[in-house]
C-alpha cells in the first residue's frame, strides 16, 4: 500500500513537502517515482529515485525546483516542492516503479494528494 | 526526447472490440505498459510488458507491440470499461518514464 500526504493550498512561490508512506512490500529494493495529473489533463512523470538513493532523475519541468528523497528505514518517499507555480496544481501520485527484468512498469499507485497553487 | 502518441478518443458499442493504439519510434523494441483510469481514481495497471496481465485483470484485456505501434485490445467491451487509458514506456538509461497523452474510451 502507498499513501500520500502533504497536499495543500499554497501560494505561488511557496513550498510544500509531500510524503508517501508505504507498506506490504520490500520498499528498500524498489525504484520509486512521483507522477502528477493536472485537472482534466494526462499523466506526467516527475521524478524517480533508485533503491539506495544514489541515482535521481527529474523531468525538465521540475528539475531545480523539486527534490526527491527517500528513507528506507521508514519505508517512506518524499518530494519537496519549491518555487511553486500555478501550473503545478495537480494530484500527485506516489508510484512504485518495478524495474526488475527491465520492465519499468508502474505497478502500485497511491490514491494521490492534491496540491493547489493559487493566490 | 521520446514521445508516445495516442488517439484522444475511441468509441465502441457494448460487446464489441476496442483497440487503442500507442505510436512511438521503434516502440517494438521497448516494454509497453497500459493503465486504466476511471474518474476520481488512481490509474490501474491493466497490461504490462506488452501483453502480460496483472492478477485480477480480465482476459478481455490484451496487448501487442511491434514496429512503431503498440496496442491495447479490449474484447467484449462492457460499460464498466469506460475510462481513460494511458500507454507508458521506461527509458531505463535515464530512469525516465514516458506516458502517452491518453485515450478516452466511450462505450456507446
Amino acid at each position: 500500500e502507498l499513501v500520500e500526504s502533504g497536499g495543500a493550498l499554497e501560494q505561488p512561490g511557496g513550498s510544500l513537502r509531500l510524503s508517501c508512506l508505504t507498506s506490504g512490500f520490500a520498499f528498500s529494493i524498489y525504484t520509486m517515482s512521483w507522477v502528477r495529473q493536472a485537472p482534466g489533463k494526462g499523466l506526467e512523470w516527475l521524478a524517480s529515485i533508485n533503491s539506495n538513493a544514489d541515482t535521481i532523475f527529474y523531468a525538465d519541468s521540475v528539475r531545480g525546483r523539486f527534490t526527491l528523497s527517500r528513507d528506507n528505514a521508514k519505508d517512506s518517499l518524499y518530494l519537496h516542492l519549491s518555487s511553486l507555480r500555478v501550473e503545478d496544481t495537480a494530484v500527485y501520485y506516489c508510484v512504485r516503479l518495478n524495474h526488475f527484468h527491465g520492465s519499468g512498469k508502474l505497478d502500485f499507485w497511491g490514491p494521490g494528494t492534491l496540491v493547489t497553487v493559487s493566490s | 526526447s521520446y514521445a508516445l502518441t495516442q488517439p484522444p478518443s475511441v468509441s465502441v458499442a457494448p460487446r464489441q472490440t476496442a483497440r487503442i493504439t500507442c505510436g512511438g519510434s521503434d516502440i517494438g523494441s521497448k516494454n509497453v505498459h497500459w493503465y486504466q483510469q476511471k474518474p476520481g481514481q488512481a490509474p490501474v495497471l491493466v497490461v504490462y510488458d506488452d501483453s502480460a496481465r496483472p492478477s485480477g485483470i480480465p482476459e478481455r484485456f490484451s496487448g501487442s507491440n511491434s514496429g512503431n505501434t503498440a496496442a491495447l485490445t479490449i474484447s467484449r467491451v462492457e460499460a464498466g470499461d469506460e475510462a481513460d487509458y494511458y500507454c507508458q514506456v521506461w527509458q531505463n538509461n535515464h530512469d525516465h518514464v514516458v506516458f502517452g497523452g491518453g485515450t478516452k474510451l466511450t462505450v456507446l
